[in-house]
């Protein structure tokens, strides 16, 4: 079965510096997709970097990046210069080819980051 | 539409009362999503639309939910005889097509409260 953890339900993190949330994946299937989205206090789900299990390297979106290690099936978020909007629920996401007949996404329980200023 | 658009935004009704949800994918997304998430906790994922092919209704909790899509385009998500344990927020997602690598976005969804 696929499933992804998130073992951080919280983190506080002081304004400016770098953060990595952790997540970690377990799929037995070789085409993959990992996802990562933010949920602010507002609720909306806001879609944030895309890491492809076959690509080269690794993803980045303007200050996202993606640590990605395949052995280990590891696919850390890293948020440089952290600033206060980025407070927020943090989520790790996996897509298989096949996921139970279909290609939903199967969810982590999420990272509450708080950033202090 | 520019993004998916749920409706309403909020949604408070009495125990027993049927609900009826709406959402408009984004136009072209052939695949749309429904969710479920309780107050502090992750999505659950309820049912999935891909074109015209049948949904996958494997996520819906109960014979009391129900789902469904016209063609490509909007989705309704009907609660019937609701339980106070259906207060959560409704999320929809849709995305360009149901594969590997295309993002789900999501719209702001539907806080409903059972009194």
């Amino acid at each position: 079965a696929q499933k992804i953890t998130q073992t951080q339900p919280g983190m506080f993190v002081q304004e400016k510096e770098a953060v990595t949330l952790d997540c970690t994946y377990d799929t037995s299937d070789p085409s993959y997709g990992l996802f990562w989205y933010k949920q602010p206090s507002s609720g909306e789900m806001i879609f944030l970097i895309y890491q492809g299990s076959y690509d080269q390297q690794n993803a980045t979106e303007g200050r996202y990046s993606l640590n990605f290690q395949k052995a280990r099936k590891s696919a850390n978020l890293v948020i440089s210069a952290s600033q206060l909007g980025d407070s927020a629920m943090y989520f790790c996401a996996m897509r298989g080819r096949r996921v139970d007949s279909n290609y939903q996404l199967i969810w982590g329980a999420g990272t509450k980051l708080i950033i202090k200023p | 539409g520019a993004g998916v658009s749920q409706s309403p935004s909020n949604k408070v009704t009495e125990k027993g009362k049927d609900v009826e949800l709406r959402c408009d994918p984004i136009s072209g997304h052939t695949a749309l999503y429904w969710y479920r998430q309780r107050l502090g906790q992750g999505l659950e994922f309820l049912i999935y639309f891909q074109g015209n092919s049948a949904p996958d209704k494997s996520g819906l909790p109960s014979d009391r939910f129900s789902a469904e899509r016209t063609g490509e385009s909007v989705s309704t998500l009907t609660i019937q005889r609701t339980q106070q344990e259906d207060s959560a927020v409704y999320l929809c997602a849709s995305s360009a097509q149901g594969t590997v690598n295309q993002p789900q976005h999501f719209g702001d969804g539907t806080r409903l409260s059972i009194l």
